[in-house]
C-alpha cells in the first residue's frame, strides 16, 4: 500500500526566512510524485510533477527536488502569500490511484 | 474558462436520504476522480475513472457509487448516507495519467461540504 508522510504538520515562518518541507513516500515504483498548494476553503492547486530520482523543479520562491525516499519543496524567501497548506501526493506504475499526504501547514508572517 | 464544477457546495441533508453530487469538467479530460477530506486524515480518494465506462476503487470506495456515462460528467452518490460520510469532497479531473508532466496535473473543484444528520 501506498504511503506518504509530511513533516512538519505545521510551519510558521518569518516573511524571507527560507525553509524546506519533507515529504516521505513508499510506493511500488514511482509513476510520479505531485505538490499542491491549498488555500482555506478552496481545491488543491497543483505546483509540481516529478518523475524520477534528482528531478527538481521552480517556480518563483518554490523549488521541488526528488530523491528516491523524499521529496523536498523549498521556499525562498518567503512572502505572506505563500501562506497555505501544501499537499504532496504519489502514483505508483501500473496503477492510477492517487495517495495524499495530511500536509504541511505554513503560516509566514510579515 | 477551463474549469471544474461541482453541485451543490453545501448540503445538510439525514440519514439514508439518497443524494447526488454532481461534477463536470469542460476540459475534455479523460481522468477524474473523487476525493474526502477529513482533519488528521488529510485527502483521500474514494473512486476514480480512466475514461467513459472505466472506474475503479481508491482508498475508501466503502458506501459510495459513480458512474462515467459521458466524458465531461463523473457523479458521486451516497446510496444511504450516514454520518461517518459528513466530510468535504473534491472531483479533480486530468488529461490522463501517463506521458507529458500536464497529463497528471489534477485539476480540482471548489469543493462540497457535506454534512449528514
Amino acid at each position: 500500500e501506498d504511503q506518504v508522510t509530511q513533516s512538519p504538520e505545521a510551519l510558521r515562518l518569518q516573511e524571507g526566512e527560507s525553509s524546506s518541507l519533507n515529504c516521505s513516500y513508499t510506493v511500488s515504483g514511482l509513476r510520479g510524485l505531485f505538490w499542491y498548494r491549498q488555500d482555506p476553503g478552496k481545491g488543491p492547486e497543483f505546483l509540481f510533477t516529478l518523475y524520477s530520482a534528482g528531478e527538481e523543479k521552480e517556480k518563483e520562491r518554490l523549488k521541488a527536488t526528488l530523491t528516491k525516499k523524499e521529496s523536498f519543496l523549498h521556499i525562498t524567501a518567503p512572502k505572506p502569500e505563500d501562506s497555505a497548506t501544501y499537499l504532496c501526493a504519489v502514483q505508483g506504475r501500473g496503477y492510477q490511484k492517487v495517495t495524499f499526504g495530511i500536509g504541511t501547514k505554513l503560516q509566514v508572517i510579515p | 474558462e477551463a474549469q471544474v464544477t461541482q453541485n451543490p457546495r453545501y448540503l445538510i441533508t439525514v440519514t439514508g436520504k439518497k443524494l447526488t453530487v454532481t461534477c463536470s469538467q469542460n476540459m475534455n479530460h479523460e481522468y477524474m476522480s473523487w476525493y474526502r477530506q477529513d482533519p488528521g486524515l488529510g485527502l483521500r480518494q474514494i473512486y476514480y475513472s480512466m475514461n467513459v465506462e472505466v472506474t475503479d476503487k481508491g482508498d475508501v470506495p466503502e458506501g459510495y457509487k459513480v458512474s462515467r456515462k459521458e466524458k465531461r460528467n463523473f457523479p458521486l452518490i451516497l446510496e444511504s448516507p450516514s454520518p461517518n460520510q459528513t466530510s468535504l469532497y473534491f472531483c479533480a479531473s486530468s488529461l490522463g495519467t501517463s506521458g507529458p508532466s500536464s497529463y497528471n496535473e489534477q485539476f480540482f473543484g471548489p469543493g462540497t461540504r457535506l454534512t449528514v444528520l
